[in-house]
């Protein structure tokens, strides 16, 4: 158990609509990242938020957002779902914004499943 | 941008070492990370290197050539857990944040 929660484990929705992932990152860790892992991409990075603030983005649709709360947790918005939105969705956190040893701890992951 | 390389899938014997490669080419290079991935289940991490040379931990060694942009994980007294998929990964520096760039991982099969 790496201490990274996620939220809900699977999630089975249609075409068009709007889902909500939240994770809660481990105790103490300031810095939360997204990846989408689908069979044909591999573990694409999303976005990075620390303390609240976003500080990097990788290959995040305009359809995709995300927020980190005061409390940490972080939600991911997918909205106008497509049928290639299946995938794995994993959050990860770490301790530190950058610095020599910075291991990222991955959560459980939400499965998407778009009908 | 950043491009991983590692092969797709490799096979060996319970007991025996193998050695998985990853080669890259980025900017910005801040760091390579070995992950193992199970199916359906969370990367975990197992090796970072930052520098050359190489780094042991337990049955797992990760080595590093930033000049030649290329890493190798070293499974040694190999187990039939071991069977999973090998994620190399590097980090690069943007602006105020960080951001993992994987490769699209070894599948390892452990046989007896």
């Amino acid at each position: 158990d790496s201490g990274v929660t996620q939220t809900p484990k699977h999630l089975i929705t249609a075409t068009g609509q709007r889902v909500t992932l939240r994770c809660s990152p481990r105790s103490g860790d300031l810095s939360v990242y997204w990846y989408q892992q689908s069979l044909d991409q591999g573990l694409q990075f999303l976005i990075q938020y620390y303390n609240g603030e976003e500080r990097a983005k990788g290959n995040i649709l305009e359809r995709f957002s995300a927020q980190q709360f005061p409390d940490l947790h972080s939600e991911l918005n997918l909205s106008s779902l497509e049928l290639g939105d299946s995938a794995l969705y994993f959050c990860a956190s770490s301790s530190l914004l950058a610095s020599s040893y910075n291991e990222q701890f991955f959560g459980p992951g939400t499965r998407l499943t778009v009908l | 941008g950043q491009n991983i390389d590692q092969p797709t899938e490799m096979t060996a014997t319970e007991g025996a070492i193998v050695q998985i490669n990853c080669t890259y080419q980025t900017s910005g290079f801040n760091g390579l990370f070995w992950y193992q991935q199970h199916a359906g289940e969370a990367p975990t991490f197992l090796s970072y290197n930052v520098l050359d040379g190489l780094e042991e931990k337990g049955r797992f060694s990760s080595f590093l050539s930033r000049s030649k942009g290329y890493s190798y994980l070293l499974l040694k007294e190999l187990q039939m857990k071991d069977s999973a998929s090998y994620l190399c990964a590097v980090r690069v520096l943007t602006g105020g944040g960080n951001k993992l760039t994987f490769g699209t991982g070894t599948q390892l099969k452990v046989e007896l």
